[in-house]
């Protein structure tokens, strides 16, 4: 069955970066676009990111643009996501989820990993 | 932005009652909204989408409708597991937007 995995979340200052990585199994990984979806404490639902499938197209979400970069392997099967400049509101848990061909919603999604951005 | 408002934001349901939640489009979305269940603690489930086409695995006691910029997300029969806080969310335009969230509580 799908399987996302995240990895890579921890504390770093403000200003920082970090990378956090979510491998695939279990489908086509080659064949599915990926997104990033995170949630700051308590708080509800925020879509970050997406990934072509073939990585030929990247869309972000105006609060991460120019500090975030998405990248893929389809050889690996996984995903990175590049932080950089990071801020004390992009505290939160990291969702990798999976695209429904083509169509943008979300119909498999990893356990998440947290990010603190904190001094 | 397609701004996404949910209703209410909390509800108070007794096990066997229906419970209706409603999602609202700040644009007409056509029938792009997908609609997710997510438990505390846990990642968020697909339920619903195209509106009303529910997901695999998901129990008919969970129905969808609505086009446009009104949907709503009805379950028809509450159990124990389905309290829970939903969310609606558009793929019609990016970004993509979710709504704030219904909290489904235990009456």
């Amino acid at each position: 069955q799908v399987h996302l995995v995240e990895s890579g979340g921890g504390v770093v200052q403000p200003g920082g970066s970090l990378r956090l990585s979510c491998a695939a199994s279990g489908f086509s990984f080659s064949s599915f676009g990926i997104h990033w979806v995170r949630q700051a404490p308590g708080k509800g639902l925020e879509w970050v990111a997406f990934i072509r499938y073939d990585g030929g197209i990247r869309y972000y979400a105006d609060s991460v643009q120019g500090r975030f970069t998405l990248s893929r392997d389809n050889s690996k099967n996984t995903l990175s996501l590049q932080m950089n400049s990071l801020r004390a509101e992009d505290t939160a848990v990291y969702f990798c989820a999976k695209e429904n061909s083509e169509e943008y919603f979300f119909d498999h999604w990893g356990q998440g990993t947290l990010v603190t951005v904190s001094s | 932005e397609k701004v996404m408002t949910q209703s209410p934001a909390a509800l108070s349901v007794s096990p066997g009652e229906r419970a209706t939640l409603s999602c609202r489009a700040s644009q007409s979305i056509s029938r792009n909204l997908a609609w997710y269940q997510q438990k505390p603690g846990h990642a968020p489930r697909l339920l619903i989408y195209g509106a009303s086409t529910r997901a695999t695995g998901i129990p008919d006691r969970f129905s969808g409708s609505g086009s446009g910029t009104e949907f709503t997300l009805t379950i028809s029969s509450l159990q124990s597991e389905d309290f829970a806080i939903y969310y609606c969310q558009q793929y019609n335009n990016w970004p993509l937007t979710f709504g704030g969230g219904s909290k489904v509580e235990i009456k």
